[in-house]
């Protein structure tokens, strides 16, 4: 029940194509998913985060969409942009002392 | 974000050697982790403290030792160095079960 399992793990993309990363859990505990963007060299940080009250969240380009029922949670990145490309980490927790389960992370290619 | 540092950001170590990474947050933020990331496995959690003096192990704490004296602090020790402990470690705090903030990261090597 601790494991959170990210598909894919390299996703290459055309400048201007959305990008969807779609993670999976099993515990019913879990209750907030964030998502983290790590690009080369640097530490993750925090682009969106969703709770399970709440079924989708948007964020101008980005966005995340929870499916509680079915344990799983997805990224969607709309117009990608060079930029874009990093490792985008998702993440489960809510439970005990507020740890977070990392998935194995996705490496996000964005062509020019 | 300045409020959370990491030292040293680079160390070549011996094996068979202590050697102790350091993380310093000013928000007062009550939890604190420790993490590692090797290609492969992405992040996985060491170490955790929920407040000062109150520790727990995570998923690989083999060969590591934490401390909490102070809300701000929380250093990882290696006790005896070895090549399979190679990696970047990354410290992060938060509070309220909110995400984390993490700090620049330490790159490790052991030879």
């Amino acid at each position: 029940g601790e494991n959170v399992e990210q598909h894919p793990s390299t996703l290459s993309v055309q400048e201007g194509d959305s990008a969807v990363i779609k993670c999976t859990y099993s515990d019913s505990a879990s209750n907030y998913f964030p998502w983290y963007k790590q690009e080369l060299g640097k530490r993750p940080q925090l682009i969106i985060d969703i709770r399970s009250n709440v079924g989708e969240k948007k964020d101008q380009r980005i966005a995340v969409t929870l499916n509680k029922t079915a344990k799983h949670f997805s990224l969607h990145i709309t117009e990608t942009q060079p930029e874009d490309s990093a490792v985008y980490f998702c993440a489960k927790g809510g439970t005990s002392y507020g740890k977070l389960t990392f998935g194995q992370g996705t490496i996000l290619t964005v062509h020019p | 974000d300045a409020g959370i540092t990491q030292s040293p950001r680079y160390k070549i170590t011996e094996t068979g050697r202590q050697v102790t990474l350091m993380c310093h947050q000013t928000w007062s933020h009550s939890y604190m982790f420790w993490y590692r990331q090797d290609l492969g496995h992405g992040l996985r959690l060491i170490y955790y403290s929920a407040a000062a003096d109150i520790t727990d192990k995570g998923e690989v704490p083999d060969g590591y030792v934490v401390s909490r004296s102070k809300t701000e602090n929380f250093p990882l020790t290696l006790e005896s160095a070895t090549r399979s402990q190679t990696s970047v470690y990354f410290c992060a705090s938060s509070e309220d079960r909110d995400g984390y903030t993490f700090g620049s990261g330490t790159r490790l090597t052991v030879v």
